[in-house]
């Protein structure tokens, strides 16, 4: 099932430029969250968001900035990329609480030159 | 500090055998536990949990296993199949009121 989608799925581009990837969720829920996931250090917790403009910083923020103007939306933007950003950027909702279930989308695959 | 540890970072076993993945936390106040697996190009998936109230959690062929006094937590999949060989991540939650934090993962291969 697609209820929730990650675009793009595989971005390239270069340092300096701004980035921004896209969380879309069809189930309503009312949590959403971003994460890196990078070889040797699993899942990476950057950013998460409770409510419609409700978010907070989580372990690597640095760097990153999110927005959620719509429950279905959740955008991550890179303001300037770095090297140190190329990874694998999963998405994900939860209905219930930080405890609940989280489901994940597919992921984004994000190369910075 | 890493507060929730998988030390393992794979794991080789013959199909129809067990198959244990470990994982050890350091926070006392974590209370929740879950794992979650994942495929190569796929996001992960929720596989089980378990509360701190309980010491075991079995669905299927997955088994949880919780031991508070150490700080431990194990999940036992049998038989393992083909089909197991994925990620599997660790994820520990306080109380609902913080975020998860997830391990760094085990890599499961089952050898047909």
């Amino acid at each position: 099932d697609a209820g929730i989608t990650q675009s793009p799925r595989h971005k390239v581009t270069e340092t300096g430029t701004p980035v921004t990837l896209r969380c879309h969720q069809t189930e309503n829920h009312r949590y959403m969250y971003w994460y890196r996931q990078d070889p040797g250090h699993g899942l990476r917790l950057i950013h998460y968001s409770y409510g419609v403009k409700d978010t907070d910083k989580g372990e690597v923020s640095d760097g990153y900035s999110v927005s959620r103007s719509k429950t279905e939306d959740f955008l991550l933007t890179l303001e300037s990329a770095t090297s140190s950003q190329t990874s694998v950027y999963f998405c994900a909702m939860a209905s219930g609480g930080f405890s609940d279930t989280q489901y994940f989308g597919p992921g984004t695959r994000l190369t910075v030159l | 500090d890493q507060q929730v540890k998988q030390n393992s970072p794979s794991l080789s076993v013959q199909e129809g055998r067990i198959s244990i993945l470990n994982c050890d936390y350091t926070n006392s106040m974590f209370d929740y536990f879950l794992w979650y697996k994942k495929y190569p190009a796929e996001g992960p998936t929720f596989l089980i949990s378990i509360s701190s109230i309980k010491d075991k959690n079995e669905d299927g062929r997955f088994t949880v296993f919780l031991n508070k006094s150490a700080k431990h937590l194990s999940l036992h999949i049998v038989p393992s199949q083909p089909g197991d060989s994925a990620v599997y991540f660790c994820a520990a939650s306080r109380s609902g009121n913080t975020p998860l934090v997830f391990g760094k993962g085990t890599r499961l291969s089952v050898i047909a």
